[in-house]
């Protein structure tokens, strides 16, 4: 069974810091998904990959397929980055979708 | 562009009582989803639809059943609440689900309560 484990679960930070949120997977993925889930509910697609490294202004996201590993970074944190940062797989030849992590709870404080 | 919508936002239901989740989406996207999110538990996926006329089940589909009425809705019926189908459901759209590397917008959920 594929699962998808994120650490740490929660994460509280003073504004300025350097972030990183870990997401570790026990199958072969054709690609990893990071969204982010704000206080109001909504989802929102951050980055997708399958190797390497993706930078979207201050946010980076790095996967090593043979280590089954993916980290999230967030550079210079600010308030509105808090949120819940949720890691996602898609197994090789996966016929069920998506597998969801649980979720890494982020808050930034001024 | 609304991108995906769901209605409504929120609902109570008495155990027993019967509602239908709406979701629709303006993208063109053959792909649907049904997820439900749960606290302490990652979303999971309960039913979805890979292209218009084809649904299939995921994870968590007992209690409900879905209805892809066209290429833009996709409704999640509830035919007897209980109050373990107490979550936040959510609705999502890719352009291809047989497409391993694809992209999944979400709509902005609904929490469902059920007594």
């Amino acid at each position: 069974k594929n699962e998808v484990e994120q650490s740490p679960q929660n994460l509280t930070a003073q504004e300025g810091e350097f972030i990183t949120i870990n997401c570790s997977y026990s199958v072969g993925i054709s690609a990893l998904h990071w969204l982010q889930q704000h206080p109001g509910g909504g989802i929102v697609s951050l980055f997708m990959l399958s190797s390497g490294k993706k930078k979207h202004g201050r946010l980076i996201a790095t996967i090593n397929i043979q280590e089954k590993h993916s980290s999230l970074h967030i550079t210079a944190s600010h308030p509105r980055d808090s949120a819940v940062y949720i890691c996602a797989v898609r197994a090789l030849g996966g016929a069920d979708g998506l597998t969801f992590g649980k979720g890494t709870h982020l808050i930034i404080q001024p | 562009n609304a991108g995906v919508t769901q209605t409504p936002k929120f609902q109570v239901l008495k155990t027993g009582q019967s509602m239908t989740l709406q979701c629709a989406q303006d993208m063109n996207h053959n792909s649907m989803y049904w997820y439900r999110q749960d606290p302490g538990m990652g979303l999971r996926l309960i039913y979805y639809s890979a292209s218009e006329g084809t649904t299939d089940k995921g994870e968590v589909p007992n209690g409900y059943n879905v209805s892809r009425l066209n290429k833009r809705e996709f409704s999640l019926r509830l035919e007897s609440a209980a109050p373990s189908q107490t979550s936040v459901y959510f609705c999502a759209s890719s352009v291809d689900y047989r497409t391993e590397y694809n992209e999944q917008f979400f709509g902005p959920g609904t929490r469902l309560t059920v007594l």
